[in-house]
């Protein structure tokens, strides 16, 4: 079975662009959280989605904004990019159920310039 | 505010000896815990989890035990190989909370050396 994909794998933009990281959740997972991870410091939550719905929401901007379909894939947008919003983005699957296994992605390492 | 962290950043081991790294929580609310493996350049890695109404669970060479008294939890690595090297992190969440988030310390960074 096939892990917890994400795209792109690396990815230079710079400030006061906008990007766009799409993730695919374990199959049979309906919950896909969104992390940023600074480097040296451990990962951030950032958004939780459920069956398309969003549950949870981290102290991050509004800047910061997601999505999931359907196929319970899901997105994370990040506009007006600033230097801090360099980081590696994580996303993890699980089957949303509270206390139960989460899987992370390889991530997407964002760099701003 | 509440967080989780770690005791140690950094541990160094012989390969071969058994290896154990600290985490204290704060949150007593916090009802499960993951510890990940994350090595360079990858995502966490899953290794054990264990949920508050056990106090030890047992892996493939891993063992976690949770002492809810004073809020620690810790990773016990049997016959630490160097493949084991890589950051440690613990984290928690807390069930009712309408949804799940994993609270992550800073890492513990474990070396082994051959």
């Amino acid at each position: 079975d096939a892990g917890v994909t994400q795209s792109p794998t690396h990815l230079i933009k710079t400030r006061g662009q906008q990007v766009t990281l799409r993730c695919s959740p374990i199959s049979g997972h309906k919950s896909v959280s969104w992390y940023q991870q600074v480097l040296g410091q451990g990962p951030q939550f950032i958004f939780q989605y459920y069956e398309k719905e969003e549950r949870g929401r981290g102290n991050f901007p509004d800047r910061f904004s997601a999505r999931q379909f359907p196929n319970y894939s899901s997105e994370l947008n990040v506009n007006a990019l600033l230097l801090g919003d360099s980081a590696l983005y994580l996303c993890a699957s699980s089957n949303g159920q509270p206390n139960t296994e989460a899987f992370f992605g390889q991530g997407t390492r964002l760099t701003v310039v | 505010g509440e967080s989780v962290g770690l005791h140690l950043p950094t541990l160094s081991v012989q390969e071969g000896d058994n290896s154990i790294i600290n985490c204290a929580y704060s949150n007593s609310a916090s009802d499960y815990f993951i510890w990940y493996k994350q090595e360079s350049g990858k995502g966490p890695q899953f290794i054990i989890d264990i949920r508050s109404n056990m106090d030890k669970r047992q892996g493939q060479r891993v063992t976690v035990l949770l002492n809810k008294t004073v809020k620690h939890l810790s990773l016990q690595i049997a016959a630490t190989q160097p493949g084991d090297s890589a950051v440690y992190f613990c984290a928690e969440s807390r069930s009712g909370a309408g949804s799940y988030q994993l609270t992550f310390g800073k890492g513990t960074k474990l070396s082994v050396i051959p």
